[in-house]
């Protein structure tokens, strides 16, 4: 079985400050790792995914996250928050062979606060 | 282009109604998807599609779910006789091809409200 936890239901940050949401995953063999955002009355919106090779991944809007296989964390990271960025933010995971689908962490609300 | 679309996007309906929930994936990609997520939870996997094929219904919580994607295009998730727990968002995703490494891109979702 697969799964993923996500530690913090909340997360507050000031806008222009470093932000890191964090994503923890249980998986048999390689995972796959994406994150979604969700903005209210809208759908999951892709951000970015690990498959293989570099463990920084960078994605849309300057969000970038760190695999780490040892501590299997695949942590959400940005150098500078904006307001904008306030959303609930998904991380999700994929094992090579359990599946097509998608585990999802039970989400992380980030607050920007001017 | 046009992104995945789902209709309605809401739906109210009164316990023991059967409902048909519609997704348009995006043109010309294989694979579909369904989950339910429930308020303040993630989203979690109904079934799957490659092209008409269902290929995992795993996630289907009983014999009152069951889905279908005769042309490998447009799917229909139906719900019969309808419950209260059956109130949730349902959410629809495509991707191109089947792989684990391929993106599922969502719909905007219908939130179904039994009462």
């Amino acid at each position: 079985a697969q799964s993923v936890a996500q530690p913090e239901d909340q997360v507050n940050v000031a806008e222009g400050n470093p932000l890191t949401v964090k994503c923890t995953y249980s998986v048999s063999g390689n995972p796959y790792l994406f994150w979604y955002v969700q903005y209210p009355n809208r759908g999951l919106q892709f951000l970015l995914k690990y498959i293989t090779g570099d463990n920084l991944v960078k994605g849309s809007y300057g969000f970038e996250a760190e695999f780490n296989k040892s501590q299997t964390s695949f942590h959400l990271k940005k150098p500078s928050a904006l307001v904008s960025d306030s959303a609930l933010y998904f991380c999700a995971v994929r094992g090579d062979n359990a599946g097509n689908m998608l585990t999802f962490g039970g989400g992380t609300r980030l607050m920007v606060k001017p | 282009g046009a992104g995945v679309s789902q209709s309605p996007r809401y739906k109210v309906t009164k316990r023991g109604q059967d409902v048909a929930l519609r997704c348009d994936p995006i043109s010309g990609h294989v694979s579909l998807y369904w989950y339910r997520q429930a308020l303040g939870q993630g989203p979690e996997f109904l079934t799957y599609f490659n092209y008409e094929a269902q290929q995992d219904k795993s996630g289907l919580p009983n014999d009152r779910f069951s889905a279908e994607r005769p042309e490998g295009s447009i799917s229909t998730l139906t719900i019969q006789r309808t419950e209260q727990r059956d109130s949730a968002m349902y959410r629809c995703a495509s991707s191109s091809a089947g792989g684990a490494t391929d993106t599922q891109y969502f719909g905007p979702g219908t939130r179904l409200t039994v009462l």
